[in-house]
């Protein structure tokens, strides 16, 4: 099975720290992927990268940058951290090639910004 | 941008009774994934239908998918507490296997 491994269950970081959320993968996916989830607006992404090196920007990247040094680990980074970046934040994996491959979760990360 | 939106956004059900989640999406896709996530875990896949695919079924879950009115159904059929959890729609809009998430709907299955 596929392990998405995200490195804290609960994180607490006061006004302005910089921050670093990690996540590893161990079935040599292509795609990694951020999100943050909220109460009544779902999962949006952050960021999502299709190989080392390579980033794309998602629906919300402002106040995030992302790192992928390695093929199976991927860091969200808040550069400044703001009470309004408080949330749930899940990281996925999927295979590059082929339509439709599923995502694979970790158990997200609760991030508390005070 | 919220491309599916699930309705209802909460549903309370007996054991037993089916369930039957709706989920409309504004452009044209690809497929569409169902997802559901347990509460304080990651989310997991349950099933996918193609965009020339009307209907899917895996056990107990019934999957549909109408292009024409850009909506997709998920039935639970003869529920269990077990079946509790948050379930959401996703649509891949180009095949490159970027999601995108609904809000989910919250079904409970009373004993």
């Amino acid at each position: 099975d596929v392990k998405v491994t995200q490195s804290s269950r609960y994180l607490v970081k006061r006004t302005g720290e910089k921050v670093f959320l990690e996540c590893v993968q161990d079935m040599d996916h292509e795609n990694m992927f951020w999100y943050r989830q909220d109460p009544g607006l779902g999962l949006r992404l952050i960021y999502f990268s299709y190989d080392v090196k390579m980033k794309e920007k998602g629906d919300i990247p402002e106040g995030y940058s992302v790192s992928r040094e390695k093929k199976e680990r991927f860091s969200l980074i808040l550069e400044s951290a703001s009470t309004n970046q408080t949330s749930m934040y899940l990281c996925a994996s999927s295979l590059l090639q082929g339509a439709g491959q599923p995502q694979h979760f970790g158990d997200g990360t609760r991030l508390s910004i005070l | 941008s919220q491309q599916g939106e699930e309705d209802p956004q909460a549903l309370s059900i007996q054991e037993g009774e089916n369930a039957t989640m709706n989920c409309s999406y504004k452009t044209s896709i690809n497929n569409l994934q169902w997802y559901r996530q347990n509460s304080g875990r990651g989310l997991v896949h349950l099933i996918l239908i193609r965009s020339n695919e009307r209907e899917k079924h895996s056990g107990r879950l019934r999957v549909t998918l109408d292009t024409s009115k850009k909506s997709s159904s998920l039935l639970i059929t003869a529920s269990r507490a077990a079946d509790t959890a948050s379930y959401f729609c996703a649509t891949d809009n180009w095949g490159g296997n970027k999601l995108t998430f609904g809000t989910g709907t919250q079904l409970k299955v009373e004993l």
